[in-house]
């Protein structure tokens, strides 16, 4: 699998391989995180969440680690899959009141 | 597949037109949201309304109009816009506004109305 870098805007990846994905985060007071991935022409679709007293939780083949230290937030996709193909955002609720702040997004390419 | 529909899909507009954007979901959600997206951008929010009260609006001109007519339907009345107003268009719903739990109270997003002004 590959490693990017923070703010990274495009990650290449071989079928098979494991995938991750990087966010930071600007918000000391954001307690709640969550991963969208979004196909060409469609809407953000949940991945996963987490909240900020837990540092890892894991879902179908996908993994959300969370450092508060570093405000670091990451998306481990296990087998990367050509459908995993997306731009994938992360999101913070903020100052709360059902605003959430979107990342700048990464766009996942799965090569067969 | 998403529980929140939004129509139409496409829609084109001229700049002296009226329209409007619909929105609805039936998962009993009392929190409902308009955000803007353009193109290899993240989405914007626009528009919260809770228990069918606007709670936030984010400056958005006013040729935007939202409109919450009940608890399953959010309507976002389009006026006079601009062509930088073309974008994607996304409705959301969320249980609620409150503080957000793992049981369930995530923002769901619609596949959303793609907008030109032309």
């Amino acid at each position: 699998g590959e490693s990017v870098g923070l703010h990274l805007p495009t990650l290449s990846v071989q079928e098979g391989d494991n995938s991750i994905i990087n966010c930071a985060y600007s918000n000391s007071a954001s307690d709640y995180f969550i991963w969208y991935k979004q196909e060409s022409g469609k809407g953000p679709q949940f991945i996963i969440d987490i909240r900020s007293n837990m540092d890892k939780r894991q879902g179908q083949r996908v993994t959300v680690l969370l450092n508060k230290t570093v405000k670091h937030l990451s998306l481990q996709i296990a087998a990367t899959q050509p459908g995993d193909s997306a731009v994938y955002f992360c999101a913070e609720n903020g100052s709360g009141g059902g605003k959430l702040i979107f990342g700048q997004g990464t766009e996942l390419s799965v090569k067969p | 597949d998403t529980e929140v529909t939004q129509t139409p899909k496409h829609l084109v507009m001229g700049m002296t037109n009226k329209k409007s954007l619909k929105c609805e979901q039936h998962m009993g959600h009392r929190a409902m949201y308009w955000y803007k997206q353009k193109a290899k951008k993240p989405p914007e929010l626009m528009f919260v309304y809770s228990y069918e009260k606007l709670s936030i609006n984010e400056s958005v001109p006013s040729r935007f109009s939202p409109e919450c007519p009940n608890s399953s339907l959010l309507n976002l009345h389009l006026h006079a816009l601009q062509p930088e107003d073309s974008a994607l268009y996304l409705c959301a719903s969320s249980q609620e506004t409150g503080t957000v739990s793992l049981s369930g109270n995530t923002i769901y997003f619609g596949e959303g109305s793609w907008l030109t002004v032309v």
